[in-house]
C-alpha cells in the first residue's frame, strides 16, 4: 500500500522561499503521476501543480504559476515543490497526492503546514 | 478552466437520513468525476471515481451518479462516521478542480 510523507513546511516571511518534499514508499513511484494540493485554514481544497511520471509534463494553477516549481527524483522516490515569492494567501496545508493514469488522487500524504507571515 | 460548483455548502442531517449532494461542472467532463470525504485534521479520502465507481472498502450506502455536467453523491442512511466534509473533483483536464465542499453536520 502506498505511503506519502510531506516535509519542509514552516513559518516564512512574505517574499520568502520554501521547498517542500514528499517521500513515497510502498509503490513504484516512477510509474505514477503526482500532484500538490493545498488547503488554506478553514477553506476547501485547491489543486496546485501536476507532474507526469517521467517529469516531462508539468502544469500549475494560475495562482502559483511563475512562483512555484514542481519536480521529482524517481531514483529517490521523492516529489518536490519549490515555492518562491511567497504571499500571505499561500498559507495552507500542502498535500502531495498520487494519481494513477486516468484516475483521481488515490493516496494522499498527511500534509505539511506553510505559514506566510511577518 | 473548468469550474465545479457544489450544493449545498452545509447540510444538517440526522443518523439514518438519506442525503444527497450535487456537483455541477461548467462544461462537460463526461464521467471524470471523483468524490472525497475529509474529516478534521485528516487528508481527503477517495470514495468514488468515474462518477459512480465505489472505491474498495467504501460502504455501499455511498453511491454516485451523473455524467456530463451534473453529478450527485448520495448516502442512503447516514451513519455517525459519515459526518464530514465532501468534495467533488473533476479530472477531465489537467487543472484538477475541486468543488468548494459540502459539510455534513449533525442536526
Amino acid at each position: 500500500e502506498g505511503h506519502l510523507v510531506e516535509s519542509g513546511g514552516g513559518l516564512v516571511q512574505p517574499g520568502g522561499s520554501l521547498r517542500l518534499s514528499c517521500a513515497a514508499s510502498g509503490f513504484t513511484f516512477g510509474s505514477y503521476e503526482m500532484n500538490w494540493v493545498r488547503q488554506a485554514p478553514g477553506k476547501g481544497l485547491e489543486w496546485v501543480s501536476y507532474i507526469s511520471s517521467s517529469g516531462s509534463n508539468i502544469y500549475y494553477a494560475d495562482s502559483v504559476k511563475g512562483r512555484f516549481t514542481i519536480s521529482r527524483d524517481n531514483a529517490k522516490n521523492s516529489l518536490y515543490l519549490q515555492m518562491n515569492s511567497l504571499r500571505a494567501e499561500d498559507t495552507a496545508i500542502y498535500y502531495c497526492a498520487r494519481r494513477p493514469t486516468a484516475a483521481p488522487f488515490d493516496y494522499w500524504g498527511q500534509g505539511t503546514l506553510v505559514t506566510v507571515s511577518s | 478552466d473548468i469550474q465545479m460548483t457544489q450544493s449545498p455548502s452545509t447540510l444538517s442531517a440526522s443518523v439514518g437520513d438519506r442525503v444527497t449532494i450535487t456537483c455541477r461542472a461548467s462544461q462537460s467532463i463526461s464521467s471524470w468525476l471523483a468524490w472525497y470525504q475529509q474529516k478534521p485534521g485528516k487528508a481527503p479520502k477517495l470514495l468514488i471515481q468515474k462518477a459512480s465507481s465505489l472505491e474498495s472498502g467504501v460502504p455501499s450506502r455511498f453511491s454516485g451518479s451523473g455524467s456530463g455536467t451534473e453529478f450527485t453523491l448520495t448516502v442512503s442512511s447516514l451513519q455517525p462516521d459519515d459526518f464530514a466534509t465532501y468534495y467533488c473533483q473533476q479530472y477531465n483536464s489537467f487543472s484538477r478542480t475541486f468543488g468548494q465542499g459540502t459539510k455534513v453536520e449533525i442536526k
